[in-house]
C-alpha cells in the first residue's frame, strides 16, 4: 500500500525556519518526481515545489523561490521542504504529492496520484 | 500573471448532472496543459479523480469525466450522489516546471 507521511509542522515565528519530511513508503520512491502542495485555512491548494526522481531537477512557484528548498533523499525514501523566511502567508497545511508520468499509446500522462494527509505550518509571533 | 480559473459553486440535484469548468486568463487550456481534478472534503488531503484531460484514476466511477470545452477543460458528474458534496480543484500545467490550481469548485448535492 502507497503511503506518504508528512511530519516536521509546527509554530514558528515570522522569519524563522521550519523543515518538512515526507516518509514514503510501498513504492520504489526513487522513480517518482514528487511535489509539495499546500493549503491555507480554510483556502484553496496551491502548488509550492517539484523534484525530479533523482533530485537535480526542482522547480518552485513564485511564492517561495528563493526562500524554499526542497530535496530527497531516495535511501531513505523521504522527502524534504526546507522553509526558510518564514511569513504569515505560508501558514498553511503542506502535503507532499506523488507524481505519476507515463506514456500510454503515444500520449504522455502525468498525474498527482497519491496524497499525504499534511502537516499544519503556523507561521505567528 | 496567468490564473487558473474554476466556477465559486455549483448545485445539483440527487442524480442530476454537473459540468465543472477550468479556464486561463491568457489563453486556451489544452491537452498539453494536462488537466488533472481533484475531489477534496474538509479535513481530508485532495483525491485524484481525472488526469491528462480525461483518464480517471483508479478505483474512479465513470460517473465522473474529463474533457476540454471550448477553451476550456471540463469536469462532468453524471447521476450526482450525496457523497459528490465536496470541494473540486483543477490543476493544470503552464510550463517550465510549473503547476497551477483553480481557486476551487464548493458542488452542493441538493
Amino acid at each position: 500500500e502507497v503511503q506518504l507521511v508528512e511530519s516536521g509542522g509546527g509554530l514558528v515565528q515570522p522569519g524563522g525556519s521550519l523543515r518538512l519530511s515526507c516518509g514514503a513508503s510501498g513504492f520504489t520512491f526513487s522513480n517518482y518526481e514528487m511535489n509539495w502542495v499546500r493549503q491555507a485555512p480554510g483556502k484553496g491548494l496551491e502548488w509550492v515545489s517539484y523534484i525530479g526522481s533523482r533530485g537535480d531537477l526542482k522547480h518552485y512557484a513564485d511564492s517561495v523561490k528563493g526562500r524554499f528548498i526542497m530535496s530527497r533523499d531516495n535511501a531513505k525514501a523521504s522527502l524534504y521542504l526546507q522553509m526558510n523566511s518564514l511569513r504569515a502567508e505560508d501558514t498553511a497545511v503542506y502535503f507532499c504529492a506523488r507524481e505519476s508520468n507515463y506514456y500510454d499509446g503515444g500520449s504522455f500522462k502525468r498525474n498527482f496520484d497519491y496524497w499525504g494527509q499534511g502537516t499544519l505550518v503556523t507561521v505567528s509571533s | 500573471q496567468t490564473v487558473v480559473t474554476q466556477e465559486p459553486s455549483f448545485s445539483v440535484s440527487p442524480g442530476g448532472t454537473v459540468t465543472l469548468t477550468c479556464g486561463l486568463t491568457s489563453g486556451a487550456v489544452s491537452t498539453s496543459h494536462y488537466p488533472s481534478w481533484f475531489q477534496q472534503t474538509p479535513g481530508q488531503a485532495p483525491r485524484s479523480l481525472i488526469y491528462s484531460t480525461n483518464t480517471r484514476s483508479s478505483g474512479v466511477p465513470d460517473r465522473f469525466s474529463g474533457s476540454i470545452l471550448g477553451n476550456k477543460a471540463a469536469l462532468a458528474i453524471a447521476g450526482a450522489q450525496a457523497d459528490d458534496d465536496s470541494n473540486y480543484y483543477c490543476l493544470l500545467y503552464l510550463g517550465n516546471g510549473i503547476w497551477a490550481f483553480g481557486g476551487g469548485t464548493k458542488v452542493t448535492v441538493l
